[in-house]
């Protein structure tokens, strides 16, 4: 069956660093991806989305390429700030199931 | 534009206690579904529907029943609550279940205690 992979928190960076958070998935067919984002207290909110191999979704600064022949879709950014914190959550989806999120990745930004 | 409502936001029930989730939805969407959430262990699907009368399990089922009457509402039961059922639980609606239509719209959470 599908299912997606993300790199286990938390991860700390300082304020201007360079943002990169791992996704890999394991799907049969051709699945649409999407990195979600949880503020704290709040529920998830959709960050951006790839519907085909090759396409990059981007979103306030943060991007992700999705990558067929690695099944990738790795979040990254070129300068976080602390207004970042928050848990990121990469899923997947095909036309044939319903979405699957993973564990979620829980980012902080020191000042 | 108010998109997916739970309530209540907090509720602390004793043990055998039951109780409804509220949860709506005012985007015409057809796919709606109930998660729960705890630390480590992401989001785990509790319940899902495709369309008004139409209603399966998810991954954690056990505990909780689910009614799909309108395209709006989804309520959440809680039939004999549990130590285990403390989470937070978070109601979603999409335009499909899945492909690129399946955008998720998620409610603001209801943390739920049970004592």
């Amino acid at each position: 069956g599908n299912s997606v992979t993300q790199m286990e928190g938390p991860v700390t960076l300082s304020e201007e660093a360079f943002l990169t958070i791992n996704c890999t998935y394991t799907a049969t067919g051709y699945p649409s991806l999407f990195w979600y984002v949880q503020y704290p207290g709040e529920g998830l909110q959709l960050l951006l989305k790839a519907t085909k191999a090759d396409d990059k979704g981007s979103n306030k600064g943060f991007e992700a390429t999705y990558r067929k022949e690695t099944t990738s879709f790795h979040l990254e950014k070129g300068s976080v700030q602390v207004s970042d914190s928050a848990v990121y959550f990469c899923a997947l989806s095909d036309s044939r199931d319903k979405i699957i999120f993973g564990k979620g990745t829980r980012l902080h930004i020191l000042p | 534009n108010a998109g997916v409502t739970q309530t209540p936001k907090f509720q602390v029930l004793k043990t055998g206690q039951s109780m409804t989730l509220q949860c709506a939805q005012d985007m015409n969407h057809e796919y709606m579904s109930w998660y729960r959430q705890d630390p480590g262990m992401g989001l785990r699907l509790i319940h899902y529907s495709v369309g008004a009368g139409i209603t399966d399990q998810g991954e954690v089922p056990n505990g909780y029943n689910v009614s799909r009457s309108t395209t709006e509402d989804f309520p959440l039961r809680l039939l004999s609550a549990a130590p285990s059922q403390t989470s937070v639980y978070f109601c979603a609606s999409s335009v499909a279940a899945g492909g690129d239509r399946s955008e998720a719209f998620f409610g603001q959470g209801t943390r739920l205690t049970v004592v």
